[in-house]
């Protein structure tokens, strides 16, 4: 089931400069997107998200990006800081549910 | 900000053995949910239930798993016979509605099934 994918497993940024994590989705009934950031022996914790209705949306450092011609999305942190080292995962949904289909996850270090 | 408690952090047990993972849901919340995620794969969605009710199931979620929610605040995960296979973390969620609402999950219980 590779419906959600984040073909990039890791990525390393210097600080302060921008971090661009992408995901691909083949699902055209999908309608919303969830970015999750996790820590070691932590739980997935919310992001962002962003409806299928929109392109763009931001949040403080965080921006996520929806192209859904290409069934596309990225999300953006601007300027990146070493606490936004972890695992980044895309999660997309359809309908009224909270089944959540996640992608591989993305490993962001971002480096003082 | 409210937090979804996962108790035990991690349990280990021997295959055939009942396992149950506990959590306790955000108290305003309606919707909980059951994910797992096996070392080195995805995050995977196992079951909803909302109303005293399994709301959807994942093709994982056999008969070996049942989930309830016995008294107004946990919500459990029993796995009747542990398979080797069933080795992995398991994330409780909840969530106040349905309608594009984000998932707050715990911090997961590590489950080894030697």
């Amino acid at each position: 089931d590779q419906q959600v994918k984040q073909n990039s497993p890791s990525l390393s940024v210097q600080e302060g400069r921008i971090s661009i994590l992408n995901c691909d989705y083949t699902n055209s009934m999908f309608d919303y997107f969830l970015w999750y950031k996790k820590y070691p022996a932590e739980g997935p914790t919310f992001l962002i998200s962003i409806s299928s209705i929109k392109d763009k949306n931001e949040d403080g450092r965080f921006t996520v990006f929806l192209n859904k011609s290409a069934k596309h999305l990225s999300l953006h942190i601007v300027p990146s800081q070493p606490g936004d080292s972890a695992v980044y995962f895309c999660a997309a949904k359809s309908g009224n549910t909270g089944k959540l289909i996640f992608g591989q996850g993305t490993t962001l270090q971002v480096k003082p | 900000e409210p937090e979804v408690t996962q108790t035990p952090s991690h349990q280990v047990t021997q295959m055939g053995q009942e396992v149950i993972l506990r959590c306790v849901p955000i108290s305003n919340h309606l919707y909980f949910y059951w994910y797992r995620q096996i070392l080195g794969q995805k995050v995977e969605f196992l079951v909803s239930f909302y109303n005293n009710e399994i709301s959807e199931k994942s093709e994982i979620f056999d008969d070996q798993f049942s989930v309830e929610r016995p008294d107004g605040s946990n919500f459990t995960l029993k796995i009747r016979s542990t398979k080797l296979e069933d080795s992995a973390m398991y994330f409780c969620a909840s969530q106040r509605t349905a309608t594009n609402e984000k998932l707050f999950f715990g911090s997961g219980t590590q489950l080894s099934v030697l």
